[in-house]
């Protein structure tokens, strides 16, 4: 499959759970992006990473872990949310960090 | 304070009847201004990046143009297929900053 993909592509969990999403790119790509977007609001950068090292971290609550393994793969750990945090979460790619190119489908999570 | 505002925030059309979007900023420096349509349930899609004031880039039945303060894309004989959220973010020089606007849900009538 080509481009980015997120798995999975619904995610219902409890306050107390852990959780984690994925984001997978083939594109050759070096930059990589989490990006929250919720109902009436702007897409929020949550992370980037660049060549597996993290550039930008918005102020996200540690409740959110990302992890980068290699330029390829994305994760975002998740423990303890809050009903809040129940919106789209979006993956994102780029052959360097100067913006998004290649948006994945998203995962839709709500926080019970 | 770093801003993106976009305008309309929803716009109905006609098939055929052209018409622009607009993507206003105040930022301390622009490295980019990006644009991108938004389908619903699925993630955006990349249209456009412009750099500097005076660029312009076209695709099929969209041209987006950038001056020191915003952008317009410019919709010339829309189709219902047309009809999307159009987003717009600008990427500040310096440190990277990525600012997305709320968008234009853009609806075409057939």
């Amino acid at each position: 499959e080509t481009g980015v993909t997120q798995t999975p592509r619904h995610l219902v969990m409890g306050m107390t759970n852990k959780k984690s999403l994925k984001c997978e790119q083939h594109l050759g790509h070096n930059a990589m992006y989490w990006y929250k977007q919720s109902a009436k609001k702007p897409l929020e950068l949550m992370f980037v990473y660049s060549l597996e090292e993290r550039v930008e971290n918005n102020s996200v609550p540690s409740r959110f872990s990302p992890e980068c393994p290699n330029s390829s793969h994305l994760f975002l750990h998740l423990h303890t949310l809050q009903p809040e945090d129940s919106a789209l979460y979006l993956c994102a790619s780029s052959q360097d960090p100067s913006g998004p190119r290649i948006f994945g489908p998203g995962t839709r999570l709500t926080v019970l | 304070e770093d801003q993106v505002t976009q305008s309309p925030e929803a716009l109905r059309l006609q098939e055929g009847e052209s018409s622009s979007l607009n993507c206003s900023y105040t930022v301390s420096g622009l490295r980019g201004l990006f644009w991108y349509r938004q389908d619903p349930g699925k993630g955006p899609e990349f249209l456009f990046t412009l750099y500097s004031a005076g660029e312009e880039k076209e695709k099929e039945r969209l041209k987006a143009t950038l001056t020191k303060k915003e952008s317009f894309l410019h919709i010339t004989a829309p189709k219902p297929e047309d009809s999307a959220t159009y987003l717009c973010a600008v990427v500040t020089s310096g440190t990277y900053k990525y600012i997305f606007g709320t968008g234009t849900r853009l609806k075409v009538l057939a």
